[in-house]
């Protein structure tokens, strides 16, 4: 059963706007939330998390909400770059049965184009 | 200077085979894991190994033997391999208790 969902397979935006990749989640004592991206060929790099404790964090072009009442995270891009363009994935853990246990989702292909 | 190397990038191997997957991180975590990525993207978790113990074996047939010599390794030895196998395994590595990990390249496991 997933208890991470990324119900959008793919995602185009046209360079310079804003990308929005959504993420929701069944299990109510995920207290942690992760996005990483990936490129062909290579391995998932970390690229912004968030604590149950917040509902926004930002780093650069990147923003991260969580609505913990719609379990629900989204990570924003602003502005889109075509390096952007790769598989992004959401995840998640819950501190109280392993911080190191992490759930993800089935990744959004974005592509942002020139 | 690569922070999670693993090898073989490629694997591709007969029904019934063993074969192994080595994983090494220079990054100093006490944490290593072993995920699979099957067909449909999926990516979960297979094993969690801290300072060589195992502290993660999520449901996964015991053909799949992770083995840590130290707590910069941890290779996945898998016995009598099935068409099902076929898939990308990630290596990752983290802090103790940290939540975000560092992932290797992946290998990619076919099965013939």
């Amino acid at each position: 059963d997933q208890q991470v969902k990324q119900n959008s397979p793919s995602l185009s935006v046209q360079e310079g706007r804003i990308s929005i990749l959504n993420c929701d989640y069944t299990n109510s004592m995920f207290d942690y939330f992760l996005w990483y991206k990936k490129y062909p060929a290579e391995g998932p790099t970390f690229l912004i998390s968030i604590s149950s404790i917040k509902d926004k964090n930002e780093d650069g072009r990147f923003t991260v909400f969580l609505n913990k009442s719609a379990k629900h995270l989204s990570l924003h891009i602003v502005p889109s770059q075509p390096g952007d363009s790769a598989v992004y994935f959401c995840a998640a853990s819950a501190s109280e049965t392993g911080a190191n246990n992490l759930f993800f989702g089935t990744g959004t292909r974005l592509t942002v184009i020139p | 200077d690569t922070a999670v190397s693993q090898t073989p990038k490629y694997l591709v191997t007969q029904m019934g085979n063993d074969k192994s997957i080595k994983c090494e991180q220079n990054l100093g975590h006490d944490t290593m894991y072993w995920y699979k990525q099957d067909s449909k993207k999926f990516l979960k978790i297979m094993f969690s190994y801290n300072n060589k113990e195992l502290i993660i074996n999520e449901t996964v047939p015991n053909r799949f033997s992770p083995k840590s010599p130290d707590k910069a390794h941890l290779n996945l030895h898998i016995n009598s391999l099935e068409l099902g196998d076929s898939a990308v395994y990630f290596c990752a590595s983290s802090r103790r208790w940290a939540n975000e990990q560092f992932f290797g390249p992946g290998t990619r496991l076919t099965v013939l």
